[in-house]
């Protein structure tokens, strides 16, 4: 079946400019992490969303960044007034009930190039 | 607050030789403990993955060993070749916070 999605693929946005990115999971996965990954480091964890649950913002760098997962599926991370160390991949993962397994599947990413 | 380190950033072995990439985990509530490929441009993928309850766990030419009183887990990656080359990282996972701390990854080149 399909995977992870996310669109767009690169963004190139001046700063100062607020830019949504889209991530579409895996279908009936309930839970969806969002993570940032820089140039040559490792995956940082901006938030996680379980089913219909509070997400857990507690990854989130400040306060211009903002997530939103609607009907239980889709998620919209959105950086408003974007830096240029906002440059980075953004990544999204979904995986299935997490009580059954630990998995994680990732979206290809989008390239936020912040000028 | 939690972490994961992860040795060697860089590793280079020639073509047939192993591999082996080792981290150290903080949290001793974490319960799964997976390993990621990443080629270059590319998404992260899982390549084997451990749950606490197991002390070895291996998949053709990749293994995974724990030591929960240590807190450290090592990916073995033997008879290496070219396509091996990639970033691995690790990530424990703790099932009490859903959260997925990861390591900051070991570029591996393996030469022909």
């Amino acid at each position: 079946g399909a995977g992870v999605s996310q669109s767009p693929s690169n963004k190139v946005t001046e700063k100062g400019k607020d830019v949504e990115l889209r991530c579409d999971p895996i279908s009936g996965h309930t839970a969806l992490y969002w993570y940032r990954q820089s140039l040559g480091q490792g995956l940082e964890f901006l938030i996680y969303f379980q089913g219909n649950s509070a997400p857990d913002k507690s990854g989130l760098p400040s306060d211009r960044f903002s997530a939103e997962r609607t009907g239980g599926s889709v998620s919209t991370l959105t950086i408003q007034r974007t830096q240029q160390e906002d440059s980075a991949v953004y990544l999204c993962a979904s995986s299935p009930e997490l009580l059954l397994t630990y998995e994680q599947y990732f979206g290809p990413g989008t390239r936020l190039t912040v000028t | 607050g939690e972490n994961v380190e992860q040795h060697p950033s860089t590793l280079s072995v020639q073509e047939g030789d192993s591999a082996v990439i080792k981290c150290t985990y903080s949290d001793s509530a974490s319960n799964y403990f997976p390993w990621y490929k990443q080629e270059l441009g590319k998404r992260p993928q899982l390549i084997i993955d451990i749950r606490s309850n197991v002390g070895e766990k291996k998949d053709q030419r990749i293994a995974v060993t724990l030591n929960k009183t240590a807190k450290h887990f090592s990916l073995h990656i033997t008879e290496t070749q070219p396509e091996d080359s990639a970033v691995y990282f690790c990530a424990a996972f703790t099932s009490g916070t859903y959260k997925y701390i990861f390591g900051t990854g070991t570029r591996l080149k393996v030469l022909a």
